[in-house]
């Protein structure tokens, strides 16, 4: 989808365990997206990315880290991981100029 | 109120008829507007994008947006069971802040 690759696509672990997501695009795209999904709720933004080393959070950010050492890859860490963030997330790039974004497949993380 | 409102459905259509998805905002200053399709188990797929007012055609598919009243729509001509899916309104709110209803469920029934 978009040149845009998400991994693992399904994960299970323990609370409290550390977890990270990796988004990896060729498309070249200065912003990067991370969003969860869950019912009832529809997506929300996570936190974005302007550039490398340059990051912003979105509304449901606490609990979360990013980090873009690369135009290519973007980063979602979950330090401490709670079953609260059990849940879907998504990738997605582009969105410069009004333009729309492009998701990623998804990874489908359980926290037990 | 939400700043994103579509009715959760299920929207029921017969094969052939046509769709009418519907979505309100409350921010006046949204700027752009977006129709996503996802279908269970996968990712959000752009569907159409509408900036204007008015109508904009894409195939079978118009969207339709009336900034004064503060909505916009999605038509679905001579539906298919493939249209079958979840489709998301979403809207560009601010700098780079795009805000996604919760999405409407289409069952198109053979």
């Amino acid at each position: 989808d978009a040149g845009i690759t998400q991994s693992p696509r399904h994960k299970v672990t323990e609370t409290g365990t550390p977890v990270t997501l990796r988004c990896h695009q060729t498309e070249n795209h200065r912003y990067m997206y991370w969003y969860r999904q869950d019912p009832g709720h529809g997506l929300r933004l996570i936190h974005y990315s302007y550039g490398v080393k340059d990051t912003d959070k979105g509304e449901v950010s606490d609990g979360y880290s990013v980090s873009r050492s690369k135009t290519e890859d973007f980063l979602l860490t979950l330090e401490s991981a709670t079953s609260s963030q059990t849940s879907v997330y998504f990738c997605a790039i582009g969105g410069e100029g009004n333009q729309p974004q492009h998701f990623g497949d998804g990874t489908r993380l359980s926290i037990l | 109120q939400k700043e994103v409102e579509q009715n959760s459905g299920p929207l029921s259509v017969p094969e052939g008829a046509i769709a009418s998805l519907n979505c309100t905002y409350s921010d006046r200053g949204s700027q752009s507007f977006f129709w996503y399709r996802q279908y269970s188990g996968k990712s959000p797929e752009l569907i159409m994008f509408i900036y204007s007012n008015g109508d904009k055609e894409d195939g079978r598919f118009t969207a339709q947006l009336n900034k004064a009243s503060q909505y916009v729509s999605l038509l679905i001509r001579d539906s298919q069971p493939s249209d079958s899916a979840t489709y998301l309104c979403a809207l560009l709110r601010g700098y780079q802040k795009v805000t996604f209803g919760t999405g409407t469920k289409l069952q198109v029934i053979p």
